[in-house]
């Protein structure tokens, strides 16, 4: 069985630009999650989707944003990069919100 | 709001021995679920163990065992028999159950493993 995928692995950009990062869940699997991951700050949680819908959002903001899709893989999307922008951003996906949540890989999105 | 504490600097443990990682968190919810997940150095984040705040017995798994006192409000992740591999960040984390399903993670503790 798939883990799950998150595409590109290595992502870099300069201040101002925008960046979308790709992940595709587990087979089955409806709730996807993203996480930022920035050195010192540990891991943040960022947004939460299930069946289409955003359910929940930590306290980023609105420059991160995202989408489901009815295949339930997700795209983040990131406006108007900032140098502090440049972490590690994590997928998970569960197969209800009520099960443990299994990770992908990781984007590294460097801002220069 | 919900809060997990990993104070621990990094362990060092002989390969074979057993090693304990630490975990408290302060939630006010009845009903959550606390996590340990491990990081290896390439980065991506494998789950390892679940213990559920109404689960009458610690929960295992393999060489990992949650040694989960609830009245202290902490979730210790024990390893057995270390292995090289083990070698890797670990994060402790909780979820309490409802609308709001994300995870809160503590920082971390790193952990090597010596031949």
């Amino acid at each position: 069985e798939a883990g799950v995928t998150q595409s590109p692995t290595h992502l870099i950009k300069t201040r101002g630009q925008q960046a979308t990062l790709r992940c595709s869940p587990i087979s089955g699997h409806t709730s996807v999650y993203w996480y930022q991951q920035a050195l010192g700050l540990g891991l943040q949680f960022l947004l939460w989707y299930d069946e289409g819908e955003e359910r929940n959002r930590g306290n980023f903001p609105p420059r991160f944003s995202g989408r489901q899709f009815p295949n339930y893989s997700s795209e983040l999307n990131v406006n108007a990069l900032e140098l502090e922008d440049s972490a590690l951003y994590l997928c998970a996906s569960s197969w209800t919100a009520y099960n443990e949540q299994f990770f992908g890989p990781g984007t590294r999105l460097t801002v220069l | 709001a919900q809060k997990i504490t990993q104070t621990q600097p990094g362990m060092f443990v002989q390969e074979k021995e057993a090693v304990t990682l630490d975990c408290t968190y302060d939630t006010s919810d009845p009903s959550y679920g606390l996590f340990w997940y491990k990081q290896p150095s390439s980065g991506e984040m494998i789950f390892l163990i679940y213990q559920g705040s109404y689960d009458q017995q610690n929960a295992t798994e393999g060489r990992y065992s949650l040694n989960f006192q609830k009245a202290r409000k902490s979730a210790n992740l024990v390893i057995s028999a270390s292995q090289l591999g083990d070698s890797a960040m670990y994060f402790c984390a909780m979820r309490v159950t409802g609308a709001n399903s994300k995870l809160t993670f503590g920082k971390g503790i790193t952990l090597s493993v010596r031949p």
